[in-house]
């Protein structure tokens, strides 16, 4: 059964980096098929799409993120990381790592079929 | 970017009643849509993709439909575990999610 484990610092100070990594155990992160991506989630509200990155390090921003976000990928660890920049009270929220499935070459990956738990991330001075 | 609008924002349902959910894109996303179930706490869990496709495990009362722009999300017979956030979202063009449905007992 695959499982995707979200770690991190649950504080981050105003103007600093946000620092996550996704473990992606029961399977493996280099399978052709699919995406890794991130969602968050501000406490109360909806589902926000960060961003997508495959194996081979193709990335894909959210276009209003775009200037703040890095994804990339550690295949031999069966990981992927997100760094946000600059982070304000606004980047409060839970963050989860997701499979991205893909059912055609013409778009990188579809919906996301397994998901993390999530995990809390708060700025705050 | 394609924005996604779910009505209503709060459905009352009984248990064993049906509840249908609504989502619109804001522009054509062929049958490029999945659903989502939240519940408190946890993270969303796949429900329908393709528009109209259940995914693995998912019981047969739930039932998507549409292509385009409209789209429904109907739960046949709802049972005490159904009640919960529903969300939609196209991967059309890039990603984006609907507000969410929630879906609470009358």
């Amino acid at each position: 059964q695959l499982q995707l484990q979200e770690s991190g610092p649950g504080l981050v100070k105003p103007s600093e980096t946000l620092s996550l990594t996704c473990t992606v155990s029961g399977g493996s992160i280099s399978s052709s098929s699919y995406y890794w991506g991130w969602i968050r989630q501000p406490p109360g509200k909806g589902l926000e799409w960060i961003g997508s990155i495959y194996y081979s390090g193709s990335t894909y921003y959210n276009p209003s993120l775009k200037s703040r976000v890095t994804i990339s990928v550690d295949t031999s660890k069966n990981q992927f990381s997100l760094k946000l920049s600059s982070v304000t009270a606004a980047d409060t929220a839970v963050y989860y790592c997701a499979r991205l499935t893909q059912t055609t070459t013409y778009r990188p990956g579809d919906y996301f079929d397994y998901w993390g738990q999530g995990t809390l991330v708060t700025v705050s001075s | 970017e394609i924005v996604m609008t779910q009505s209503p924002a709060t459905l009352s349902v009984s248990p064993g009643e049906r509840a249908t959910l609504s989502c619109r894109a804001s522009q054509s996303v062929s049958s490029n849509l999945a659903w989502y179930q939240q519940k408190p706490g946890q993270a969303p869990r796949l429900l329908i993709y393709g528009a109209s496709t259940r995914a693995t495990g998912i019981p047969a009362r739930f039932s998507g439909s549409g292509s385009g722009t409209e789209f429904t999300l109907t739960i046949s017979s709802l049972q005490s575990e159904d009640f919960a956030v529903y969300y939609c979202q196209q991967y059309n063009n890039w990603w984006t999610f609907g507000q969410g449905t929630k879906v609470e007992i009358k």
